[in-house]
């Protein structure tokens, strides 16, 4: 049972417009969540997160949004930049006994920015 | 301050072998987690170790395992290996725990089996 779902597999958008890549999940014990970026032949690189406490996270051209009623969470990409041209991952995390976390990662959006 | 160093890149074995992948977190982290990565199933969490002890678990074959020594170096061994077992496998490392923290990823081994 797939807790994290990114159900577009790949984006494309032009140069300078907005990105919006989606995320829904299941598990409403999740309570932090997180964006990675991954480049072909590299490890995944964190972006951005946002505590459940939260419904906005704002950094540089990236934002995320929550809405936990509708177990939904996306990151905005403004202005789009073909550097930004990834796999981007969408990942949560559960307390999972004391101090613990670990992350549950979607399958990934690839997006392509096109000069 | 050096990243996440995973050795080796690049590995080829055949079906019914045995391998070991290792992971260096960066100074100062003590929890290193490992996940793999296949075209179909995205990332998929292996297991995540704390001060030498492993605290998470996720959903893979008793062939997987993993330890961590004192000074917060990782090893994953794979015994068994199957033709699925093909994959990119990434270490993560963090202070507290990678997943209510920021955790920083290795290059990943991609791991062949022929």
């Amino acid at each position: 049972d797939q807790q994290v779902k990114q159900n577009s597999p790949s984006l494309s958008v032009q140069e300078g417009r907005i990105s919006i890549l989606n995320c829904d999940y299941t598990n409403s014990m999740f309570d932090y969540f997180l964006w990675y970026k991954k480049y072909p032949a590299e490890g995944p690189t964190f972006l951005i997160s946002i505590s459940s406490i939260k419904d906005k996270n704002e950094d540089g051209r990236f934002t995320v949004f929550l809405n936990k009623s509708a177990k939904h969470l996306s990151l905005h990409i403004v202005p789009s930049q073909p550097g930004d041209s990834a796999v981007y991952f969408c990942a949560a995390s559960v307390r999972s006994g004391g101090s613990n976390y670990k992350l549950t990662f979607g399958k990934g959006t690839l997006l392509t920015v096109n000069p | 301050k050096a990243g996440v160093t995973q050795t080796p890149r690049y590995l080829i074995k055949t079906r019914g072998q045995q391998v070991t992948l290792s992971c260096s977190p960066i100074s100062g982290h003590r929890s290193v987690s490992w996940y793999q990565q296949t075209p179909g199933q995205g990332l998929q969490f292996l297991f995540e170790y704390f001060s030498e002890t492993q605290r998470n678990k996720g959903n893979f074959p008793g062939r997987f395992s993993g330890r961590q020594f004192s000074n917060s170096r990782s090893e994953m061994n794979v015994s068994t290996l199957e033709l699925g077992d093909s994959a990119l496998y990434l270490c993560a490392s963090s202070f507290k725990g990678t997943g209510g923290t920021e955790a920083f990823f290795g290059q990943g081994t991609r791991l062949t089996v022929v």
